[in-house]
């Protein structure tokens, strides 16, 4: 069963750079045709998709948040990772990573996500 | 990139069916059959429910059916039931490798 865990500080100051890295097991990241992902959910709000990464290395991005994140895959090590910087407040949120079955953003795997707060 | 537009919540009683809609645009929901449903108990992860319009993932009862119909796609749930109640996010591929949700619906089960 294939399975996602969520990484990271839990709080990270204004103005900063958070990361966050996920661990894949139970399958293999090099998978072909899936993708991998990272969403947000702010409290009590909706979902907002923020990057998607191939294991080739291939990336896309919401162009809303396109100038602040970098996303990347160790396959090495079977996790990929993300980077938000200049972290504000609104940034505040349940950071989930998930497998996208394709390009599409059908995401079928979920990790059960880590709450990030910015603070100071 | 706009967010697609939901209802901010839904009713029904047990054994009726419940339909939530989720409105884009030709760019978004009107022009790609990539229309993904989600479903969100408080504390939880999303879990997919329905995918490519219409799809069910395995172990998804067949009570949850999705259609689209222009830059509208709907959920429907029939035969609820109280572990129904939670809330539903839609979402749709856009193009460009790039994908929007909706602001989400409670669905309640009264």
């Amino acid at each position: 069963q294939l399975q996602l865990q969520e990484s990271g500080p839990g709080l990270v100051k204004p103005s900063e750079t958070l990361s966050l890295t996920c661990t894949v097991s139970g399958g293999s990241i090099s998978s072909f045709n899936y993708y991998w992902g990272w969403i947000r959910q702010p409290p009590g709000k909706g979902l907002e998709w923020i990057a998607n990464i191939y294991y080739s290395g291939s990336t896309y991005y919401n162009p809303s948040l396109k100038s602040r994140v970098t996303i990347s895959v160790d396959t090495s090590k079977n996790q990929f990772s993300l980077r938000l910087s200049s972290v504000t407040a609104a940034d505040t949120a349940v950071y989930y990573c998930a497998r996208s079955l394709g390009v599409v953003l059908t995401f079928d795997y979920w990790g059960h996500g880590t709450l990030l707060t910015v603070s100071s | 990139q706009s967010a697609l537009t939901q209802p901010p919540s839904a009713s029904g009683s047990p054994g009726q069916s419940v339909t939530i809609s989720c409105t884009g645009t030709s760019s978004d929901v009107g022009g790609y059959n990539y229309v993904s449903w989600y479903q969100q108990h408080p504390g939880k992860a999303p879990k997919l429910m329905i995918y490519e319009v219409s799809k069910r993932p395995s172990g998804v009862p067949n009570r949850f059916s999705g259609s689209k119909s222009g830059n509208t796609a709907s959920l429907t749930v029939s035969g609820l039931q109280a572990e129904d109640e939670a809330d539903y996010y839609c979402s749709s591929y856009a193009g460009s490798n790039m994908g929007v949700f909706g602001g989400g619906t409670k669905l309640t089960v009264l």
